[in-house]
């Protein structure tokens, strides 16, 4: 069975740029959830999505948005870029009980560790 | 608002020992997830604990949730080179599966 699976692993930007990063779920898992993880905040709750709705937000600003498809595939972009913004993006999917509860147990992909120069 | 403490925030021991590290919170969980990351990978969940005062043991480690369901401990017993990792506790207060990390143990066996 696959994991999830985040590209691009990983990527370097300038200030004031965007990027997008891509997360496939594991096949049969409707939620995805993205975190930012860094040494000196951990690890921060960006938003979650079922199916193709975002369901959770964490605090962050607008810059940061996120969307689902249909295959449950998800990206999320970061427009106009900070130097703060350097971090390693986690995504993670899980596996919904009936009523589209999650069952708890977050599976990660790998991460995409942007570094904005 | 950082709502789950751990500590010690780094622990580094010598193999064959033993080992405690804490979750602390103001708020009460629905339930209390233990994670562990290692160097270029994402957290893999260890445990999940639901009932205020449950006790689960996986192999050496052993994971306790408060009886007011706002702490939790992970003990180590007999530590190896290979639980060397970040440890990561995280909560849901709501119910429903959005869960908030806290701020990690970073754990160093040393051979």
């Amino acid at each position: 069975k696959a994991g999830v699976t985040q590209t691009p692993r990983y990527l370097i930007k300038t200030r004031g740029q965007q990027v997008t990063l891509s997360c496939s779920p594991i096949s049969g898992h409707r939620s995805v959830s993205w975190y930012q993880q860094t040494p000196g905040q951990g690890l921060q709750f960006l938003f979650e999505y079922f199916s193709e709705t975002q369901r959770n937000k964490g605090n962050f600003p607008g810059r940061f948005s996120g969307r689902q498809f249909s295959n449950s595939r998800s990206e999320m972009n970061v427009s106009t870029l900070e130097l703060g913004d350097s971090a390693l993006y986690l995504c993670a999917s899980s596996l919904p009980l009936a009523g589209g509860l999650n069952t708890g147990e977050l599976f990660f992909g790998e991460g995409s560790r942007l570094t904005v120069l | 608002t950082q709502l789950l403490e751990q500590s010690p925030q780094f622990l580094s021991i010598q193999e064959g020992e033993n080992l405690t590290v804490y979750c602390n919170s103001s708020s009460v969980f629905s339930s209390l997830q233990w994670y562990r990351q290692e160097p270029g990978e994402g957290p893999v969940l260890l445990v999940t604990v639901v009932t205020g005062g449950e006790v689960k043991k996986l192999k050496r480690l052993t994971f306790q949730f408060g009886d007011a369901r706002k702490d939790s401990s992970l003990h180590i017993t007999a530590a190896q080179p290979g639980d060397t990792g970040l440890y990561l506790c995280a909560g849901d207060t709501s119910g429903t599966y959005k869960y908030i990390f806290g701020t990690g143990t970073r754990l160093k066996v040393l051979a």
